[in-house]
């Protein structure tokens, strides 16, 4: 069931910093995933998708990584800047295009 | 670059009482998504339009219902509202919907919703 006021899980790291984020996901038909950013009041904005025929797909500072092994997925940002603080989410999507969200990571940027 | 709009931006409503989010696509996408995002939680998916026709069903309450319109725009109408549907609710849009090819979803700025 849901959780009302769950705390999100947070990264903090230096700028600078490389940044990793971790996504767990439970269905093993999904074929398609994404990785969004959300800052605060905003919608969720795209930042790279992978599909599960790769194993890993890079970007301009970020990469992400897809383990259909163990179902997981990860994005690392390269050279974290202050800018990129905000809530990243994983997305799935199998048949159909809805989007099945991950919980949220909040990273924080330290100066 | 025209993004997804949506309005009304903010809404307030008293418990049991209705309300419409309208969202107008990115010109020339012909599919449109709604979702819930409850505070400090993930988008729920609610219900998806392709062509004017319901493509695909989430977990929408059977008090909402949600139409697209000849212009692509669609809008989600929201009857006896309860506390529990104080959300921000996202719209975004796609080109094309269909199993074997995904498409970027664009997502809007969100419709805060609070009832009191």
């Amino acid at each position: 069931g849901e959780s009302v006021g769950l705390h999100l899980p947070t990264l903090s790291v230096q700028e600078g910093d490389n940044s990793i984020i971790n996504c767990a996901y439970s269905n093993s038909a999904s074929d398609y995933f994404i990785w969004y950013k959300q800052e605060s009041g905003k919608g969720p904005q795209f930042i790279i998708d992978i599909r599960s025929n790769m194993d890993k797909r890079q970007g301009q500072r970020v990469t992400v990584l897809l383990n259909k092994t163990v179902k997981h997925l990860s994005l690392q940002i390269a050279a974290t800047q202050p800018g990129d603080s905000a809530v990243y989410f994983c997305a799935e999507t199998g048949g159909g295009n809805k989007l099945t969200f991950g919980t949220g990571t909040q990273l924080k940027v330290e100066l | 670059a025209a993004g997804v709009i949506q309005s009304p931006r903010h809404l307030i409503k008293e418990k049991r009482e209705t309300a419409t989010l309208k969202c107008y696509p990115i010109p020339r996408h012909d599919t449109v998504y709604w979702y819930q995002q409850g505070p400090g939680q993930d988008p729920q998916f609610l219900i998806s339009f392709y062509e004017k026709m319901q493509s695909d069903k989430g977990s929408i309450p059977d008090r909402f219902s949600a139409q697209q319109f000849s212009d692509y725009h669609s809008e989600l109408n929201m009857s006896s509202l309860e506390l529990g549907d104080s959300a921000l609710y996202f719209c975004a849009s796609s080109l094309g919907a269909s199993l074997e090819v995904h498409n970027e979803q664009f997502f809007g700025p969100g419709t805060r919703l609070t009832v009191l």
